[in-house]
C-alpha cells in the first residue's frame, strides 16, 4: 500500500541545536516533495519545494534534500530557535494524477527549548 | 497572513443537516484546493478546481460537492452530515497548477453534534 511516514513522537531539542525530520514514503513516484509548517489552530505555511531531480535545496536555515532511491526526504533546521516550535508536514505529488494532487504525511511536532 | 480567506471559522450543526463552507483565494491565484483534516486521518486531499474547471480529486464524499465560481471564490457543500464529518476543513490556493506551493488559509472547524 502506499505509505508517507514521518515520526509521530514530538522532536525535542535544544536551541541552537540543528533539527533533522524524516519523511520516508512507500509506492509512491514523486514527481516532487514539499515541507510545510504548520502552527496549532493555523493552516500549513510553505517553506521549500524540492523536484525528483535534486538532491538538495536550501532556504535561510532550512534544507531539504530528496534521496529517491531511499525513499526519503530529510528536512533540517539548523540554529534552531523556540520559535521553530510547530508541526512540520511533509507532502508529496506523484507523477500521476496531473500534478495536482498533494499528498501530506501526518507531521512530526517540533519543540525547541531554550 | 497567506491571503486566503475562509468564512465561517466554526461551524455547530447536527447530524443530517447541511453547510456550505467559503474560500477565497489569494489575489491572483487561479487554483483552489479543498483538504478535510481530521485527528485520526491528518491532512487529506479533497478537490482542485483551476479557474472554474474541476481538475482532480482525492477521497472526496459523495455526500460533499465543490465549485469554483467566475470570480474564483470556491464552496465546499457538505450534506446530510454524519458526526464523523467533523473536522477541519482547509483551503488552499495556488498561482497555476501542479508545481506550485499552496497557500493556505487558517480552515473552518465543523462540530456536528
Amino acid at each position: 500500500s502506499q505509505k508517507i511516514e514521518q515520526n509521530s513522537e514530538a522532536l525535542n531539542i535544544q536551541e541552537g541545536k540543528t533539527a533533522t525530520l524524516t519523511c520516508n514514503y512507500t509506492n509512491y513516484s514523486p514527481a516532487y516533495l514539499q515541507w510545510y509548517r504548520q502552527d496549532p489552530g493555523r493552516g500549513p505555511v510553505f517553506l521549500l519545494l524540492i523536484r525528483e531531480n535534486e538532491k538538495e535545496k536550501r532556504k535561510e536555515r532550512l534544507k531539504v534534500t530528496f534521496d529517491t532511491t531511499l525513499k526519503q526526504s530529510l528536512f533540517h533546521i539548523t540554529a534552531s530557535q523556540p520559535a521553530d516550535s510547530a508541526t512540520y508536514l511533509c507532502a508529496l505529488v506523484p507523477f500521476s494524477g496531473g500534478y495536482n494532487k498533494l499528498i501530506f504525511g501526518a507531521g512530526t511536532r517540533l519543540a525547541v527549548h531554550p | 497572513d497567506s491571503g486566503v480567506t475562509q468564512t465561517p471559522k466554526h461551524l455547530i450543526t447536527a447530524t443530517g443537516q447541511r453547510v456550505t463552507l467559503r474560500c477565497s483565494p489569494r489575489s491572483g491565484d487561479l487554483s483552489v484546493y479543498w483538504y478535510q483534516q481530521s485527528l485520526d486521518q491528518g491532512l487529506q486531499f479533497l478537490i482542485q478546481y483551476y479557474n472554474g474547471e474541476e481538475r482532480a480529486k482525492g477521497n472526496i464524499l459523495e455526500r460533499f460537492s465543490a465549485q469554483q465560481f467566475p470570480d474564483l471564490h470556491s464552496e465546499l457543500n457538505l450534506s446530510s452530515l454524519e458526526l464523523g464529518d467533523s473536522a477541519l476543513y482547509f483551503c488552499a490556493s495556488s498561482v497555476g497548477e501542479g508545481n506550485q506551493p499552496q497557500h493556505f488559509g487558517d480552515g473552518t472547524r465543523l462540530s456536528i453534534l
